[in-house]
């Protein structure tokens, strides 16, 4: 019944390490983000994908390598970490478009990401 | 441009009272403002949501209130309660845009 999946929900590991969360959607949708939710709460946009194509990547580090292997998986591999990676990182779907019900962006339930 | 500006950062009320949470924003193309609600250890979840073309819009006990000619948007709950202690997020994108820009957020806690 899970409409936003994510796996792993905690994950510690040690800098310079390489490793990978997934996310799967069962909504439907069209459309896949990635969002990194500091200790501050702030949440900001990383990537968001439509039908399996790259659309937005917010100017982050090539460390960072989103894939979908199709419209309703959407993985993030981060290749040698750093401190300042710890955070929560939430997956996202939404279905873009307009009229009522579009737009509203359904959560994953979080990854906690501690590098050490 | 992208920005949206949220305040306050935090906000105490007693049980029954209105905390109102504000936001404003600068890019005009954005024509989608949702509301989204955080519990700790939970994903955002919408709350409620409203699109340029009405200047309120009324579910339950949570109200916005939205001003076209100022950018600007509010959050009301009324009759809040300690369940409703949670950081609230405004946000605002637009139709094919991909992408929804959040505000900073607004740790509330309301007093039992």
């Amino acid at each position: 019944d899970t409409a936003v999946s994510q796996t792993p929900k905690y994950l510690v590991t040690q800098m310079g390490n390489d490793k990978s969360i997934k996310c799967e959607q069962n909504l439907g949708h069209d459309t896949m983000y990635w969002y990194k939710q500091d200790s501050k709460k702030f949440l900001k946009i990383m990537f968001s994908y439509n039908n399996k194509e790259l659309i937005i990547n917010e100017t982050v580090p090539n460390r960072f390598s989103p894939k979908s292997p199709d419209k309703a998986h959407l993985n993030l591999h981060i290749n040698s970490l750093e401190l300042g990676d710890s955070a929560v990182y939430f997956c996202a779907s939404s279905q873009e478009g307009a009229g009522p019900g579009v737009n509203e962006q359904f959560f994953g339930p979080g990854t906690r990401l501690t590098v050490l | 441009q992208q920005q949206v500006k949220q305040s306050p950062q935090s906000l105490i009320v007693q049980k029954g009272g209105i905390p109102i949470i504000n936001c404003a924003y600068e890019n005009t193309a954005f024509d989608y403002f949702p509301w989204y609600q955080q519990f700790p250890g939970k994903g955002p979840a919408l709350l409620i949501a409203i699109r340029p073309d009405v200047s309120e819009k009324k579910e339950g006990r949570f109200t916005i209130s939205f001003n076209k000619s100022a950018k600007q948007f509010s959050l009301h709950i009324m009759d809040s309660q300690p369940g409703d202690s949670a950081t609230y997020f405004c946000a605002a994108s637009s139709t094919g845009g991909f992408k929804t820009i959040f505000g900073a957020g607004t740790r509330l806690f309301v007093k039992a």
